[in-house]
């Protein structure tokens, strides 16, 4: 059974520092779509970042990156600069392809401190 | 571009009754999947539709039905209401291009009395 695994519950970070959450997942695939989802209290979820496995490179997009190790098979998500608006649940998802049973971690509740 | 919407925004519902849930998905896609996220845990996937059948469904009893129609957009049925059927609905949407990207809706939020 594939499963995500976030050990986070809650973390907390000042204003303009970084921060890196954690996520690791359980698959026998070689193949698949690692996703982090941002959801803040108005409930959307909001696609934050999307890394495939068969991609070295790490996933960038503006001020999120990820850090991809396949073999450890570990996903995690930095934050640099953060700001007030990346206050939000953070929810880290595994798909194979083709398989559209998405799934899902549990969620990192981060805050971000003025 | 409008985005995934949904509707309504909230509802509340006795136990055995029915209830439907309407998505539309974001302009362009054709795949709409339907999630259940009980309050406190992540989403967990129910089915997905694709050129109005079901393509897929995860570990939800037949209670739950759903339907595409030819405009793509989609309804959630439940039948037979339990209380812990109480849970936010997310729909999400994608192309039969890149059906592993899915984008997702405001939610329906669903409480059962």
């Amino acid at each position: 059974a594939q499963t995500v695994t976030q050990s986070q519950p809650e973390m907390s970070v000042q204003e303009a520092e970084t921060v890196t959450l954690s996520c690791t997942y359980d698959t026998s695939e070689n193949n698949y779509y690692l996703f982090w989802y941002k959801q803040p209290p108005s409930r959307q979820m909001i696609l934050v970042i999307r890394q495939e496995a068969y991609k070295q490179q790490n996933a960038t997009e503006n001020r999120f990156s990820v850090n991809f190790q396949k073999a450890a098979k570990s996903f995690s998500l930095k934050i640099s600069d953060s700001q007030l608006g990346d206050t939000a649940m953070y929810f880290c998802a595994f798909n194979p392809p083709n398989n559209n049973d998405m799934r899902f971690g549990a969620g990192t509740r981060l805050t971000v401190k003025p | 571009d409008a985005g995934v919407t949904q509707s309504p925004t909230h509802l509340i519902k006795t136990r055995g009754q029915q209830v439907t849930l309407r998505c539309s998905p974001k302009s362009g896609h054709d795949t709409v999947s339907w999630y259940q996220q009980a309050l406190g845990q992540g989403p967990q996937f129910i089915f997905q539709y694709y050129e109005e059948e079901e393509r897929q469904r995860g570990n939800f009893p037949d209670r739950f039905s759903g339907h595409q129609f030819p405009n793509y957009s989609s309804e959630l049925n439940v039948n037979a209401l339990l209380l812990g059927d109480s849970a936010l609905y997310l729909c999400a949407s994608s192309s039969g291009q890149d059906t592993d990207t899915q984008y997702f809706g405001p939610g329906t939020r669903l409480t059962v009395l």
